[in-house]
Formats: C-alpha cells, structure tokens, sequence
C-alpha cells in the first residue's frame, strides 16, 4: 500500500501564478479531501469528492480556488491566480467510504510559498 | 458558533509518565471523534476513533474517553515515550451526512527521557 501520494513537496511561487497541486489517493479508496494547514487557521476542508463527484466545496476560499477528480486515481487543487496568502501546507486525504466512522488517510502534503 | 479547542500549549512531560491531552467542543453534537498523531513535516496519522454511545477506548498505550455531556474527550498516552513525540489532533463529524471531519487546532507533546 503506497499510501496517499501528493506532488510537489514543496512549491515556491510568485504571486499571480497559477499553481497546481496532485493528489493520488490509495487504490480502492472512494472518498477524497483537500484540506489546507496554517499556523492559525490550523487544519481546514477544502473540498471533498465522492465517487469523484464534487459533494462539499464550501470551504474553498474563493473563485481562485478549483478542484477536479477527472477519475479515482487523480485529483488536482489549482489556483489561479496565487496569493502569498495562500501559503500553507495542502493535505490530501482518503477514505474508504464515506461513512462516519471511515477513518482518512492523509498524504505528506505540499509546501505552497507565495512570495 | 462551533468551535472544538485543544490546549495549543506544549505538554512537556517526563518519559514513563501518562499524557494526558483534552478535546473540547462547542455547538457541535458529534456521532464520534477521531484522534490523530501528527509529525513534523507528515500528514495526520489516524490512532484512534470513538463513538458517541463509547465512553472509553483504548488501544496498546493510548486510550480515549468520549463525554457527551460535559462536550469533552481526554486522550491519553500512558507510559509515554519519546517516540510518542508528536501533535495530536482531535477531530469531529459535523453531524451531517460524508465523513467531513472538523479538526482542533491540536496539542504538541514532548516526552523527554
């Protein structure tokens, strides 16, 4: 089991660019999360997909923000266009349902630096 | 408003002894929690999950305790080692349907030998 896989580790910026984020979830696994990390805000949902289906994206910030899930073993977080605002750890996680008690699987995430 | 807090000071604490973490919530009425250990540079690692009618889980080391009353889960590590080292986070269904988990701000523990 490979785990949860995000690419790059780590992505510095300027602002104004637009920056794609990857995301491969375990084999098996139907259900994935974006979630952002800051020292303040601490760990946020993003958005959260379901048979690759967009469910909840409420917790994305703004238009800059979108996410796909063209199939189960992908999904990109772009933003277009970056602010240094934006600088945190992304987090991709999975599930193997989307059952209350399913625990997620997290991936080692993606450093975002906007400068 | 909701809100879920965990102590964002450090537990600094003396190898052999028991940590003890606490999880707090607010406007929330949660199925279960979820307890998750978080090092630097990695993803969380899920340790733990306990239900709503649960008052007390445990595995190896760890064990948690859920009260729905007082709105509160403790997390445990007994026999702490500095291996156990780490943030743990708290997280809680927001009662709704899929497995959308809110997270606590979470509690860095330092276990010194």
């Amino acid at each position: 089991d490979a785990g949860v896989i995000q690419s790059p580790r780590h992505e510095v910026t300027e602002m104004g660019q637009e920056v794609t984020l990857r995301c491969k979830p375990i084999s098996g696994h139907n259900s994935l999360f974006w979630y952002r990390q800051t020292m303040m805000r601490g760990l946020e949902l993003l958005i959260y997909f379901n048979n690759n289906v967009p469910i909840d994206d409420s917790g994305m910030p703004e238009d800059r923000f979108s996410a796909k899930m063209p199939n189960a073993s992908f999904s990109t977080l772009k933003i277009q266009p970056s602010e240094p605002r934006d600088s945190a750890v992304y987090f991709c996680a999975s599930t193997l349902d989307s059952s209350y008690n399913s625990p997620l699987h997290f991936g080692n995430g993606t450093r975002l630096t906007v400068t | 408003s909701q809100k879920i807090e965990q102590n964002s000071e450090a537990l600094n604490i003396q190898e052999g002894k028991t940590a003890t973490l606490t999880c707090n919530y607010t406007n929330y009425s949660p199925a279960y929690l979820q307890w998750y250990r978080q090092d630097p540079g990695r993803g969380p690692v899920f340790l733990l999950l306990i239900r709503e009618n649960e008052k007390e889980k445990r595995k190896e080391r760890l064990k948690v305790t859920f009260d729905t009353t007082l709105k509160q889960s403790l997390f445990h590590i007994t026999a702490s080692q500095p291996a156990d080292s780490a943030t743990y986070l708290c997280a809680l269904d927001r009662g709704a349907a899929g497995n959308k988990l809110t997270f606590g701000g979470g509690t860095r523990v330092l276990v010194k030998p």
